[in-house]
């Protein structure tokens, strides 16, 4: 089955910085989504990527669906405390399982004021 | 806005017991999932539904594990009996989907304790 890969594992950062991780798949995707996860709740959908090389922004968040179609990142400029929370990615092959996800493990992160 | 709606939120039960978990997926929605979240897993699908036709339970454990969309407005995954090894947070998700696009909206889950 489908792999994904994503990282770092957790980060560690001061208020106002940068923020980047990425996910790796072994599979080709045709849609890539980003979700964010607070402690109790349900992911929230932050940006959806339907095209390779596709680069789409909301707010401070940036996002990237790889040309190769096996990779995505998420950047986030500026970070704020509540950008506190676990990450996600999740890629979709299409075909006869579309809508069957496959989830990254997640990055787990922590900003400090 | 329209949301997934999981009830309980919280549930704690005795180890044996039934335990049914419900989702309401968002009106117009075609594909419902059930997902369940532990630290050591991370999120694991364990079925998915499209226009209530069960596609996929193949990361449900059979003997223990049912779910099903007795409605377009209504999911359940009931787990008799249940073990302690089944607590953990259970999703339920639904989008619209097609072969090229969709987006999957979660519930706000539902934390189950099996002692």
């Amino acid at each position: 089955g489908q792999q994904l890969n994503q990282s770092p594992q957790s980060m560690f950062i001061q208020e106002g910085e940068d923020v980047s991780m990425n996910c790796t798949s072994s599979s080709i995707f045709n849609t890539w989504l980003w979700y964010k996860q607070d402690p109790g709740e349900g992911p929230v959908l932050l940006i959806a990527l339907y095209k390779a090389g596709e680069l789409t922004s909301n707010g401070r968040l940036t996002a990237q669906f790889g040309i190769t179609r096996k990779d995505s990142f998420l950047n986030i400029s500026a970070s704020i405390p509540s950008d506190v929370g676990i990450y996600f990615c999740a890629g979709q092959v299409g075909g006869t399982s579309y809508g069957k996800l496959t989830f990254g493990q997640g990055t787990i992160l922590t900003v400090h004021p | 806005d329209a949301r997934v709606t999981q009830t309980p939120r919280d549930k704690v039960t005795e180890m044996g017991q039934e335990v049914t978990m419900r989702c309401q997926p968002i009106l117009g929605h075609n594909t419902v999932f059930w997902y369940r979240q532990t630290m050591m897993q991370g999120l694991e699908l364990l079925a998915y539904f499209r226009n209530r036709a069960p596609l996929d339970d193949s990361g449900m454990p059979k003997d223990r594990f049912s779910a099903e969309m007795p409605d377009a407005t209504l999911a359940t995954l009931k787990i008799q009996p249940s073990e302690p090894r089944d607590s953990a947070v259970y999703f339920c998700a639904s989008g619209f989907f097609s072969s090229s696009a969709g987006e999957l909206f979660f519930g706000e889950g539902s934390r189950l304790t099996v002692l």
